[in-house]
């Protein structure tokens, strides 16, 4: 079955750690995404990834990092400078920018 | 970037049709309009675009607006699954490097039994 996983499903951590959320996808996708989602509110942007090796800024991206090192996976992490951390994130991939998305199914992180 | 302004809540009764609007005036001439919807708890899934002409598929139609400045999300029978916040998204034709899709709230749909 094609699609995207993301690891785990839920995830705990204490302030000041970093963490790290993965996502793989085997759909062939150029294009891969971030976003947080927090309680009632819409989907932001954190980075996204037209290509292997490159990776841009969404709107929300201080705190945040990324890699593409592999065109299946673009794992985020989570650094201590992101200063309200909890939130859902989502992972999603596409052909390109006009595309459809697909997204995985989401990591519910919690930081105390 | 061009923006999409949606109502932020409907209802429906289940089995009824439900009609989901969204403005978007400033749409350019090569914009898709896209529909997203998320269920509680789990990532949006794709629902249908179009970009001139009305289209068709098997959860819902998508009216266009002659002018492209609105559009509406049909429902043809809502039911208690379809319950979730509907998200009315424009993205370019060609990816000449623009940002990619940009959800905003969304419309919350519920469907009362």
């Amino acid at each position: 079955d094609g699609g995207i996983t993301q690891s785990p499903k839920y995830l705990f951590r204490k302030e000041g750690q970093n963490v790290t959320l993965s996502c793989e996808q085997n759909l062939n996708h150029d294009a891969m995404y971030w976003y947080r989602q927090d309680p009632g509110q819409g989907l932001r942007l954190i980075y996204y990834s037209q290509i292997v090796n490159d990776f841009q800024k969404g709107d929300i991206a201080e705190g945040y990092s990324v890699s593409r090192e592999k065109k299946e996976s673009f794992p985020l992490t989570v650094t201590s400078a992101q200063k309200n951390p909890t939130a859902f994130y989502l992972c999603a991939s596409s052909t390109d920018f006009s595309y459809e998305q697909y997204f995985g199914p989401g990591t519910r992180l919690t930081v105390t | 970037d061009a923006k999409t302004t949606q109502p932020n809540s409907m209802e429906s009764n289940e089995e009824e049709p439900v009609h989901l609007p969204c403005n978007h005036s400033t749409i350019s001439g090569t914009d898709y309009i896209h529909w997203y919807r998320q269920l509680p708890s789990q990532g949006p899934e794709y629902v249908i675009h179009g970009l001139t002409s009305n289209v068709n598929n098997r959860m819902a139609s998508l009216a266009i607006a002659e002018d492209r400045k609105s559009s509406t999300l049909i429902l043809h029978r809502a039911t208690l699954r379809d319950a979730a916040v509907y998200y009315c998204i424009l993205s370019p034709t060609v990816n000449s490097g623009n940002t990619p899709l940009v959800f905003g709230k969304g419309t919350r749909l519920s469907v009362i039994a």
